[in-house]
C-alpha cells in the first residue's frame, strides 16, 4: 500500500461547480500536510498548507481529519484555469528527519 | 536567476549511455531535493542535500544513480548506463531552511529535465 493515496481522476466538472478531492495517508505520525498544483508539463507549485483547524484561501478550502487519516481540498466556483493536477503532500518522520511524500495526484478538468 | 534552474530541459540518450543533469537552486537555499516523476505519477523522492551534505539517498533506485552538491549550491544527478525504465522527468527542488522541520513544506521546483532513453 502506498504511503499517500489519491484518486487519479480525472474529475470533469463544468465551470462554476464545486469539487472536492481526498487524499489518504498511512503514517499516523505524519505531521504536516500540503496541497500542490501541477499544470501539464510544468513543475509542482505550493497551493496551500493544511492545518488541523482547516483553512481557506479564496475559493479553496483544505481540511485535515487525523482520526481517519485523510486530507481534503474543496474548490468552489470552479474556473477553467483550475484545470490541473492536484498533488497531496505528507510530511512524515523518517529515521531522523521529516520527509516529504507526494501522492500521485488527482487530475481536474474544468469545461465551459 | 530568481528560480530553480535545471539543464538540460530535454535529453535523449541511447540505452547504456551516461547522463548528467544539473540543478541550480535559488541562491541561499540550504535544502535541495531530487525527485523522479514518471508519466501520470507524482514525484518520487530520490535524494536530499543539506548544503553539501547528502543526508538521504534512500530513494535512488540503483547504484547507477549518483548525486552530488560539492559546494552546497549547484547539484548534479548522474545516471550511468541508462535503461529505458529511467525515462522520466527529473525534478530538482530547493528550500531556504532545513526543510526537515515540522510545518516546513514549501519547495520551489525547477521545470525539470525530461529524460528519454531509447
Amino acid at each position: 500500500r502506498k504511503e499517500v493515496e489519491q484518486d487519479p481522476g480525472p474529475f470533469n466538472v463544468p465551470e462554476g461547480a464545486t469539487v472536492a478531492f481526498n487524499c489518504t495517508y498511512s503514517n499516523s505520525a505524519s505531521q504536516s500536510f500540503f496541497w500542490y498544483r501541477q499544470d501539464c508539463r510544468k513543475e509542482p507549485k505550493l497551493l496551500m498548507s493544511v492545518y488541523s483547524s482547516g483553512n481557506e484561501d479564496g475559493r479553496f478550502t483544505a481540511q485535515l481529519n487525523r482520526a481517519s487519516q485523510y486530507i481534503s481540498l474543496l474548490i468552489r466556483d470552479s474556473k477553467l484555469s483550475d484545470s490541473a493536477t492536484y498533488l497531496c503532500v505528507v510530511v512524515s518522520w523518517d529515521g531522523g528527519y521529516n520527509k516529504l511524500i507526494f501522492g500521485a495526484g488527482t487530475r481536474l478538468a474544468v469545461h465551459p | 536567476g530568481a528560480g530553480v534552474s535545471q539543464s538540460p530541459r530535454y535529453k535523449v540518450a541511447k540505452r547504456g549511455q551516461d547522463v548528467a543533469l544539473r540543478c541550480d537552486p535559488i541562491s541561499g537555499h540550504v535544502s535541495l531535493f531530487w525527485y523522479q516523476q514518471a508519466l501520470g505519477q507524482g514525484p518520487e523522492f530520490l535524494t536530499y542535500f543539506q548544503n553539501e551534505a547528502q543526508l538521504d539517498k534512500s530513494g535512488l533506485p540503483s547504484d547507477r544513480f549518483f548525486a552530488e552538491r560539492p559546494e552546497g549550491s549547484v547539484s548534479t544527478l548522474k545516471i550511468q548506463r541508462t535503461q529505458q525504465e529511467d525515462s522520466a522527468v527529473y525534478l530538482c527542488a530547493s528550500s531556504f531552511g532545513q526543510v526537515y522541520r515540522v510545518n516546513a513544506g514549501e519547495l520551489f521546483f525547477g521545470e525539470g529535465s525530461r529524460l528519454t532513453v531509447l
